[in-house]
């Protein structure tokens, strides 16, 4: 069964409008991260925002927001006043349990932030 | 700096060679993992190791082999099993963790892009 959701292949957004990304995942361990990563056309992955299980307020970093409804196990990633360097594929991920198990990855979402 | 290598950035392979690729870290990080990207298809793990002379198999391992004789170093092999071994590699890496944290960030290389010919 797959363990991270992303329904949307590709989404566009005119520069500095918000957009949201969503992110649905599936896990009966109570105690679990979700991640997401950036990864521009170079290839390079690059984090840019965590939430714990536990966490009690949804996780900011800068102009990104993380929308962590845990009853809907959605995670979604808010990007505030896009940009055109936003344009990027974009990978939600999860870490069940604790310490070094890896990361699964959903099938990512391409933006595309238009001028 | 501190940071992940991966070499070469391009492979090509005739079909029917093995190839290794590699990967460096200067990080002093315990665990390393090897995932694999198609397009439409995310990141899939290959394999991973939490310490050094010790790994598991990830999802997709099949055709592969990896070793970890050191920290620092973390090579895979893809083999002449591998039916389809035309892909972006991404090799990561991530520290030591206790008392059952689960923040625990990947921190990722470069990539190699391996085509077979």
């Amino acid at each position: 069964a797959q363990k991270i959701t992303q329904t949307q292949p590709g989404m566009f957004v005119q520069e500095k409008e918000a957009v949201t990304l969503d992110c649905t995942y599936d896990t009966s361990d109570p105690s679990y991260g979700l991640f997401w990563y950036k990864q521009p056309s170079s290839g390079e992955m690059i984090f840019l925002i965590y939430q714990g299980s536990y966490d009690q307020q949804n996780a900011t970093e800068g102009r990104y927001s993380l929308n962590f409804q845990k009853a809907r196990k959605s995670a979604n990633l808010v990007i505030s006043a896009s940009q055109l360097g936003d344009s990027a594929m974009y990978f939600c991920a999860m870490r069940e349990g604790s310490g070094n198990t890896p990361l699964v990855f959903g099938k990512g979402t391409r933006l595309s932030v238009i001028a | 700096d501190g940071g992940i290598t991966q070499s070469p950035k391009y492979l090509f392979r005739k079909e029917g060679q093995n190839v290794t690729l590699s990967c460096e870290q200067n990080l002093n990080h315990d665990a390393m993992y090897w995932y694999r990207q198609d397009p439409g298809q995310g990141l899939r793990l290959i394999y991973y190791s939490q310490i050094v002379n010790d790994f598991q198999k990830g999802d997709i391992a099949e055709g592969y082999s990896v070793s970890r004789e050191k920290k620092e170093s973390f090579p895979l092999t893809v083999t002449s099993a591998q039916k389809n071994p035309t892909a972006f590699y991404l090799c990561a890496s991530s520290p030591h963790t206790s008392g059952g944290a689960f923040y625990n960030e990947q921190f990722f290389g470069p990539g190699t892009r391996l085509t077979v010919l």
